[in-house]
């Protein structure tokens, strides 16, 4: 099956701090990869699309400087929270998907405390 | 503004019983309608992905119908088991946005 990694899977950080998040596809390229965001008892709302390449595209109501997202290579992605505050605490979480294929596969998440 | 809406928000059920849940969409422009099964401290796992109107899917004990016209799609679990504690995660891609947008989903709570 496909494979997607993200890490790290917990972080806590000081407010002014920034935080990287990895995402990988283990076992297949991936162009296009997906950052989603869950705030308690709420659905994954996504945050941005990342085509490798080229840049991101935001959804609305999410500030690219705040969430820095690149898509250097086929199997990886990153998010970087810039500047993190208390109110980006959260749980993010990334999937990718294969040209060729609906299904888009997701890491397990990372969960995010800003002191 | 997309809505997907699942019901019912939780569910205990007895092992052995079998279940179905709920998953509501927008009956314009569809695209896809996909579930996942999400266990805690895992990745959601794809269970099913679907795109043609009465599709019927099954995997093991698990099945899932399509109803594009009327906009709904239900998950069955025929026998649960209590490995089948998890929540159950819909999620609809429109063809004009094509972009996957989620449930809440149904968390599942199996009793042996």
């Amino acid at each position: 099956g496909a494979v997607v990694s993200q890490h790290p899977s917990r972080v806590i950080c000081k407010s002014g701090t920034s935080v990287k998040i990895e995402c990988r596809s283990l076992d297949f390229q991936a162009t296009t990869m997906f950052w989603y965001r869950q705030f308690p008892k709420q659905s994954l709302m996504l945050m941005a699309t990342s085509n490798e390449g080229s840049k991101a595209t935001y959804e609305q109501g999410v500030e690219k400087d705040k969430f820095l997202i690149n898509h250097a290579s086929l199997t990886l992605s990153t998010l970087t929270v810039t500047s993190a505050h208390p109110e980006d605490s959260s749980f993010y979480i990334c999937s990718a998907r294969r040209t060729d294929q609906e299904t888009q596969y997701f890491g397990p998440g990372t969960r995010l405390l800003v002191l | 503004i997309l809505n997907v809406e699942q019901s019912p928000q939780s569910l205990h059920v007895q092992e052995g019983d079998s279940t179905n849940f709920t998953c509501s969409f927008p009956s314009s422009n569809f695209y896809a309608l996909h579930w996942y099964r999400w266990e805690t401290a895992k990745s959601p796992e794809a269970l099913f992905v679907m795109t043609l109107n009465g599709d019927e899917k099954k995997k093991g004990r698990i099945s899932a119908t399509l109803n594009t016209k009327e906009g709904y799609s239900y998950l069955y679990i025929k026998g649960s088991q209590p490995e089948d504690s998890a929540t159950y995660l819909c999620a609809f891609r429109s063809s004009n946005t094509g972009k996957l947008i989620f449930g809440q989903g149904t968390t599942l709570q199996v009793k042996p």
